[in-house]
């Protein structure tokens, strides 16, 4: 069965402008995380959607930030105005809900560039 | 709030074993995980263990639990050059939000 995908796979923008990233999870998980991942560091958790649940928005590092989920399904981050340490590989993973077991299926990336 | 600590880098030869090792902070009941990642691609779950075990065996990974140490280490017997990528520690505190956090990640090197 299809994973969760995410798009695009790689973005180089220029410093200032707009970016949006997608993520489509697997049918039917109600759990949507996104994180970012730069070279050298460990998962840093942005945001995550439950249901329909108000979002965990408590890892965002700035207001620069911000993600939608449409229809339960699927996921937009948008980083505005975008800084060269916005540089890194970012991260959408779905589960099938939050319970306690909550295997996480991880898309493969998109890894933005701001020159 | 939770922290996951882990070596950076591990190198073996083909055909040892490899040890991983993690330490984590959080005392309450939790799931502790052991995800993949492989050039390119996203992580990949390889196992788990609920804190309440002290081992789990799956066919060559052995999960280790010292929860008096809060020590998790993942051993692999027969290292193969397809086991080099990054090996993620997990936790998720069940007392609080299902949001898990990462260790840093470490880079499995395997060389003939």
């Amino acid at each position: 069965g299809a994973g969760v995908s995410q798009s695009p796979s790689n973005k180089v923008t220029e410093k200032g402008k707009d970016v949006e990233l997608r993520c489509d999870p697997i049918s039917g998980h109600t759990a949507l995380y996104w994180y970012r991942q730069s070279l050298g560091q460990g998962l840093e958790f942005l945001i995550y959607f439950q249901g329909n649940s108000a979002p965990d928005k408590s890892g965002l590092p700035s207001d620069r930030f911000s993600a939608e989920r449409t229809g339960g399904s699927v996921s937009t981050l948008t980083i505005q105005r975008t800084q060269q340490e916005d540089s890194a590989v970012y991260l959408c993973a779905s589960s099938r809900d939050s319970s306690s077991y909550n295997e996480q299926f991880f898309g493969p990336g998109t890894r933005l560039t701001v020159l | 709030g939770e922290d996951v600590e882990q070596s950076l880098f591990l190198s073996v030869r083909e055909g040892d074993s490899s040890v991983i090792n993690c330490t984590y902070t959080d005392s309450s009941s939790t799931y502790l995980y052991w995800y993949k990642q492989e050039p390119g691609a996203g992580l990949q779950l390889l196992t788990y263990i609920f804190s309440n075990m002290d081992m789990k065996q799956d066919q060559r990974l052995t999960v280790l639990l010292n929860k008096k140490d809060k020590h998790l280490s993942l051993r692999i017997a027969d290292t193969q050059t397809g086991d080099s990528a990054i090996y993620f520690c997990a936790e998720i505190d069940l007392g609080g939000s299902y949001i898990p956090t990462f260790g840093r990640g470490t880079s499995l090197i395997v060389h003939p």
